[in-house]
């Protein structure tokens, strides 16, 4: 079976500085990888995935993760946030298949004016 | 704008009833998966159905079941309500290549 947990339950950041939202994975075997949004009352969004290939993938809106294996992290990052931004971000594994997606707690993303 | 629809947006149901929950999805997404949300936590899933045939499912008991149409629509029925099943559930639909799930806004069932 796979976990993931994500170290902060909530993240404050003043409006335009930087921000990483940290996510960690245990899993016995190779894993697809996935950032996801959620607004306020409202379902869950696909912001970014690792299937295989380069390590860094990148968002339309700007976040980009970095699968790193050996330290099995998957941590999202933007350069400059926006008050748009603010939302609980979901990072989850899946084996591919029947399994499933596995989520984390989510993170709370609180921008700071 | 998401292509997945979920019905009713919210319901209240009462400990012991049962409740039909519905989603239906773009064409050629014949795999449906259904999560539940208890508040403040990340989406658990519940099970997944492929070609109307369920393939994969959590740790969820038995009460909790579904099905799969092939018009790409599906319903999660819950029997004999108990107060902890209160949470947004959310139907998730992907195509065959399994990746990418999109989800729907949820239906939010309050358990009294």
């Amino acid at each position: 079976a796979q976990s993931v947990t994500q170290l902060d339950s909530q993240v404050p950041v003043f409006e335009e500085a930087p921000v990483e939202l940290r996510c960690n994975y245990s899993s016995s075997v190779s894993v697809y990888l996935f950032w996801y949004v959620q607004y306020p009352n409202q379902g869950l969004q696909l912001l970014l995935k690792y299937l295989s290939g380069s390590t860094l993938v990148e968002s339309i809106n700007g976040f980009e993760a970095e699968f790193n294996k050996s330290q099995t992290s998957f941590h999202l990052r933007k350069p400059s946030v926006h008050i748009s931004d603010t939302a609980e971000y979901f990072c989850a594994v899946s084996r591919g298949g029947a399994d499933g997606l596995t989520f984390g707690k989510g993170t709370h993303l609180i921008i700071q004016p | 704008e998401t292509g997945v629809t979920q019905s009713p947006t919210h319901l209240i149901k009462t400990r012991g009833q049962q409740v039909t929950l519905r989603c239906s999805s773009q064409s050629g997404h014949n795999t449906v998966s259904w999560y539940q949300q208890a508040l403040g936590q990340g989406p658990q899933f519940i099970f997944q159905y492929y070609r109307e045939e369920e393939n994969g499912r959590g740790n969820f008991p038995p009460r909790f079941s579904g099905l799969q149409f092939p018009n790409y629509s599906s319903e999660l029925n819950v029997n004999a309500l108990e107060l902890d099943d209160s949470a947004l559930y959310l139907c998730a639909t992907t195509d065959s290549t399994n990746y990418g799930y999109t989800f729907g806004s949820g239906t939010r069932l309050t358990v009294v």
